[in-house]
């Protein structure tokens, strides 16, 4: 089974501006893979950020942006702030009704 | 205001059953298609399972094929998800979500189903 594949942990500084990558094992992602991308703190349920490779959801910051970069879906976060301190998680839409999510990314703000 | 309230989580011995529900409300119900997420303690959001808005088609991730059914009553306004046959590894907090074209936009709080003897 294909594999989501996402950055180990992150450090950033306040201010600062951070990039996670969602890719795959085998293959590229692509916009067909309608790439979204998840913020989680512990505790609570997941955030949706962004959706569609670049939307970002509603009451979402434009700090947060979608794009593909290469061969990968990514995540940017800039002027990140202490609020941001999270897991983030992508999934990709694989086909046939199956979803994949990555194994999620922590960011920590120093 | 999109709306999703799992119930129905708890503790369950190994092979025991359990049916998870999760009550939606701020939307049309019936034109969304829905998913089961779990996380296990401590890891990464895991996809489960997902029906289509009106129920004819389901789709299982391979862990749970042949024990656990995704189901859903648009009359109600309710999904469901049975789980049988359960495992060590299927504790979880179990997080309804709903599907709005090829994305999740909205998500419930989560309900914890522990296995446990």
């Amino acid at each position: 089974q294909t594999v989501v594949t996402q950055e180990p942990p992150f450090s950033v500084s306040p201010g600062g501006t951070v990039t996670f990558t969602c890719g795959l094992s085998s293959g590229s992602v692509s916009p067909s893979h309608y790439p979204s991308w998840y913020q989680q703190t512990p505790g609570q349920a997941p955030r949706t950020l962004i959706y569609n490779t670049n939307t970002r959801s509603s009451g979402v910051p434009d700090r947060f942006s979608g794009s593909i970069l290469g061969n990968k879906a990514a995540l940017t976060i800039t002027g990140v702030q202490a609020a941001d301190e999270s897991d983030y998680y992508c999934v990709l839409y694989m086909g046939s009704g199956i979803w994949v999510f990555g194994g999620g990314t922590k960011l920590t703000v120093l | 205001q999109v709306q999703l309230v799992e119930s129905g989580g708890g503790v369950v011995q190994p092979g025991g059953s359990l049916r998870l529900s999760c009550a939606a409300s701020g939307f049309t119900f019936g034109r969304n298609g829905m998913h089961w997420v779990r996380q296990a303690p401590g890891k990464g959001l895991e996809w489960v399972a997902l029906i289509w808005f009106d129920g004819s088609k389901t789709y299982y991730t391979d862990s749970v094929k042949g024990r656990f059914t995704i189901s859903r009553d648009n009359s109600k306004n309710t999904l469901y998800l049975q789980m049988n046959s359960l495992r060590d590894e299927d504790t979880a907090v179990y997080y309804c979500a709903r599907l709005t074209d090829w994305w999740i936009d909205s998500w419930g709080q989560g309900t914890l189903v522990t296995v446990s003897s």
